[in-house]
């Protein structure tokens, strides 16, 4: 098992400017679900992708869009960031669509928008 | 939609002291998630609570579900340095796909 793994780990971009953070799930895992955390919340839901399609979403803009590839890796990318997109960005996976995926996050990316 | 509400939003406790966090959901909980956090980290799983009554177990902490007050107790007995960091208890309500959390939980343990 290799776990989650996410990049980078840390990155400063500028208002106005795009950014894509990358996410591979657990060996095995078909499923990836993204979540942003501000400083002092709780995690919120972005998306989910299954299968290279996605699967169900939270309540953030279009600007936030995704893929996924066939090895289930997955990329996060957000255009025309704003400074409120400072955030804790954790990506988790899981086997199954519509499954919650509860025990395999990665150690997140921050990203600082200045 | 749901909304988790997580007790005390903070805890200082001395190392041996037991403490207990609680979480209570808005909706009706179809499982109850624990995790633990350090701060700017990613999320370690703790336990996951399925059934009304559940009780789990990993050593020092247990959690419970109580499905009919739509609550979930954490309870570290003798706490130690390395309980500290933020818990967070999450939920999937009625929609499988995703979790909502709560705030979380910043508990500190003075040597």
């Amino acid at each position: 098992e290799t776990g989650v793994t996410q990049s980078p780990t840390h990155l400063i971009k500028t208002r106005g400017q795009q950014v894509t953070l990358r996410c591979s799930s657990q060996s095995g895992h078909n499923t990836v679900s993204w979540y942003q955390q501000a400083l002092g919340q709780g995690p919120q839901f972005i998306f989910q992708y299954y299968r290279e399609e996605e699967n169900g979403r939270g309540n953030f803009p279009p600007r936030f869009s995704g893929l996924q590839f066939p090895n289930y890796s997955s990329e996060l990318n957000v255009n025309a960031l704003e400074l409120d997109d400072s955030a804790l960005y954790l990506c988790a996976s899981s086997l199954g669509a519509g499954q919650a995926p509860a025990a395999f996050f990665g150690q997140g990316t921050r990203l600082t928008v200045v | 939609s749901q909304e988790l509400e997580q007790s005390p939003q903070s805890l200082i406790v001395q190392e041996g002291k037991n403490l207990t966090i609680n979480c209570t959901s808005s909706k009706t909980l179809y499982g109850l998630y624990w995790y633990k956090q350090k701060y700017g980290e990613g999320l370690i799983f703790l336990m996951m609570l399925q059934k009304g009554g559940e009780e789990k177990s990993h050593e020092k902490i247990t959690a419970k579900l109580d499905e009919k007050k739509q609550q979930s107790s954490l309870h570290i007995t003798a706490s130690q340095p390395s309980h500290a960091g933020i818990y967070l208890c999450g939920a999937a309500g009625g929609s499988n796909y995703k979790l909502t959390f709560g705030k979380g939980t910043l508990l500190t343990v003075n040597p």
